[in-house]
């Protein structure tokens, strides 16, 4: 147990389909994080939000939508997905630059477009 | 800017034996944090051990050590008595004060341990 949660674990959607992932954190930290990581790819960092504020969006297509209605929970929502969006995507929770404390991640949303 | 290179995409080790997985990294900022991360096939991503740019003494944790050059710029994990439930993806990661506290990784380095 991490003390990130993210659902769903699998999902399996179709290119027209609108789906949202969810990710949960009781561990008291103000920052958030999307990552996406492709097969034999590094991890990507795709959104961070602190204090509930958006402070980088690093290119990511607008099908790829984040909310963070509060400190606690974070969504990617997505729509109109390609087949090379499939791939694992990761939550993770941390304390805004306190440099020695470790971000904590999310078993991962493994997604496959098809 | 931010960067953190691994050079090692697999490693093999044996049963026992100590492995080195590389890491170096590209910072202007004198703050900063570095990380390692086991990552196994079901996907999540566990710490292992931190080294701060002003700690002087290299970091343990148990069987994982990290070989700190700050001249260098390398932050060397170091396993000893590797074990089975060792093999994994690896992943160096670095945070800079000035940049959110955003965690950067490098591309990751896939560990074999041999019986």
């Amino acid at each position: 147990e991490t003390g990130v949660t993210q659902t769903p674990r699998h999902l399996v959607m179709g290119m027209t389909n609108k789906k949202s992932l969810k990710c949960e954190q009781h561990l008291g930290h103000n920052a958030m994080y999307w990552y996406k990581q492709s097969a034999k790819k590094p991890l990507e960092l795709m959104f961070v939000y602190s204090l509930e504020e958006r402070v980088e969006n690093n290119s990511v297509p607008s099908r790829f939508s984040p909310e963070c209605p509060n400190s606690s929970h974070l969504f990617l929502h997505l729509h109109t997905l390609q087949p090379e969006d499939s791939a694992l995507y990761l939550c993770a929770s941390s304390q805004e630059r306190a440099l020695n404390t470790e971000a904590f991640f999310g078993q991962g949303t493994r997604l496959t477009v098809v | 800017a931010q960067k953190i290179t691994q050079t090692q995409p697999g490693m093999f080790v044996q049963e026992k034996e100590a492995v080195t997985l590389d890491c170096t990294y590209d910072t202007s900022d004198q703050s900063y944090g570095l990380f390692w991360y086991k990552q196994p096939s079901s996907g999540e991503m566990i710490f292992l051990i931190y080294q701060g740019s002003y700690d002087e003494q290299n970091a343990t944790e148990g069987r994982y050590s990290l070989n700190f050059q700050k001249a260098r710029k390398s932050a060397n994990l170091v396993i000893s008595a590797s074990q089975l439930g060792d093999s994994a993806m690896y992943f160096c990661a670095m945070r800079e004060y000035s940049n959110t506290g955003k965690l950067i990784f490098g591309q990751g380095t896939t560990l074999q341990v041999k019986p």
